[in-house]
């Protein structure tokens, strides 16, 4: 019964690859995201989807491409893998009907060598 | 520059010890604050939200403070147990959800 589940929860990548990681919440919000938490734990946002529209997309490289088939899914690909991107990536979601309470997911740990 | 300040950056203390754990923030308009729990490997947790009318929120052994004024939050634990070890992130919304500004948290071990 995971409200907010992500996939891989553990990706080892080459420098160069293109990847994808993916989200799914089956808790019926309307505004999904993605963070980044760096090794210093700093969780930053990456982008914010409302009803599978981009309402945020904060200074990350164009390498990063969000997708939002629909309001329960909002997966991330990622172009051209670059050590840098070694981090945590969390997906959350909320509505407004729940407080604004964030639900977070488990996390992607990406390891790029 | 990070609007929303923790301390201590990490503490440790013996189980069935309370401490308390201190946010500040300049964000700016201020709606409300919330504090989430991180375990370590796992995702953030919601363990309060306040408001900017709310001074003190309980959650079972959790309480948070808020002082609007001063614009300073603290989260207090009482009675430690060796579960609450975990990383204590203080989160403050500028205008809604879409916006947040992250502390970098507080690592909390509690030793038996």
């Amino acid at each position: 019964d995971t409200a907010v589940s992500q996939t891989p929860k553990y990706l080892v990548t080459q420098m160069g690859n293109d990847k994808s990681i993916k989200c799914e919440q089956n808790l019926g919000h309307d505004t999904m995201y993605w963070y980044k938490q760096d090794s210093k734990k700093f969780l930053k946002i990456m982008f914010s989807y409302n009803n599978k529209e981009l309402i945020i997309n904060e200074t990350v490289p164009n390498r990063f491409s969000p997708k939002s088939p629909d309001k329960a899914h909002l997966n991330l690909h990622i172009n051209s893998l670059e050590l840098g991107d070694s981090a945590v990536y969390f997906c959350a979601s909320t509505t407004q009907i729940s407080g604004n309470t964030i639900y977070f997911g488990e996390g992607s740990w990406l390891t790029v060598v | 520059k990070n609007q929303v300040e923790q301390s201590p950056q990490s503490l440790i203390i013996l189980e069935g010890k309370n401490c308390t754990l201190q946010c500040n923030y300049t964000v700016s308009p201020f709606s409300n604050l919330r504090w989430y729990k991180q375990d370590t490997g796992r995702g953030p947790v919601s363990l309060t939200i306040m408001t900017f009318s709310e001074n003190t929120k309980s959650n079972g052994r959790y309480t948070a403070t808020l002082d609007a004024d001063t614009k300073q939050s603290s989260l207090h634990i009482t009675a430690s147990q060796l579960s609450d070890s975990a990383s204590y992130i203080c989160v403050v919304p500028r205008t809604g959800a879409n916006n947040l500004f992250f502390g970098t948290g507080t690592r909390l071990t509690v030793i038996p």
